[in-house]
């Protein structure tokens, strides 16, 4: 079946612009990750969705990022007033819900900002 | 707090070599699970491994094997008798595991390439 979709795949925005990620999970998959891969890293936890409600948005650095997911399917990542050390890849991750079950990956967005 | 530890940033083998790379974990939790997963030159992250805390059992699936050892908290992956399709960067990956859907914590990776 179809795996997790993201889109766009590469954002190029100008610093203090505002900008939105898109993820589109895998049929069935009631969690929802997001997470930021900064070059060199690994990813880092930004935020979890169970359904529609934010689980845990402990990750997410500043009131800049905030994230949605209103009717537990797609979700969308949104960050106001860009800044340049927002460039990274941002990748969205979806499970089943439990602790049993792996979480499969997106390929990410690639989001620069000049 | 959670940590994993990569020590090996890069290795770099001959191809039908063995490699195996080094994954040290940190966690007050009991109950937890560790993972493995590689990113290729494509981006996409690709689920390799889960393991339970409860269970030891070393695994093998292929050419692919990973030795969990609770004793040191090391999580380590060796791939025999490489081929150059294995090049990639592997992450392992640490969760808790008692109150549901949990975030992943990541090391920073180690970057296999595998030289024909």
């Amino acid at each position: 079946g179809a795996g997790v979709s993201q889109t766009p795949s590469n954002k190029v925005t100008e610093k203090g612009k505002y900008v939105e990620l898109r993820c589109d999970p895998i049929s069935g998959h009631t969690a929802l990750y997001w997470y930021r891969q900064s070059l060199g890293q690994g990813p880092e936890f930004l935020i979890y969705f169970q359904g529609t409600g934010a689980a845990d948005d402990s990750g997410l650095p500043n009131d800049r990022f905030f994230a949605v997911r209103p009717e537990g399917s797609v979700s969308t990542l949104k960050i106001q007033r860009t800044e340049r050390g927002d460039s990274a890849v941002y990748l969205c991750a979806s499970s089943y819900s439990g602790t049993d079950y792996e979480q499969y990956f997106g390929p990410g967005t690639r989001l620069t900002v000049t | 707090a959670q940590k994993v530890t990569q020590a090996q940033t890069e290795i770099s083998v001959v191809e039908k070599e063995d490699v195996t790379l080094d994954c040290v974990y940190e966690t007050r939790d009991t109950t937890y699970y560790l993972f493995w997963y590689k990113q290729p030159p494509s981006g996409e992250l690709v689920f390799l491994i889960r393991r339970n805390s409860f269970d030891e059992q070393n695994e093998i699936s292929g050419r692919y094997s990973w030795n969990f050892q609770k004793s040191t908290s090391s999580f380590n992956f060796t791939i025999t008798a490489s081929q150059v399709v294995d090049s990639a960067v592997y992450f392992c990956a640490l969760s808790e595991a008692y109150s549901g859907n949990t975030p992943l914590v990541f090391g920073k990776g180690t970057r296999l390439s595998v030289i024909a």
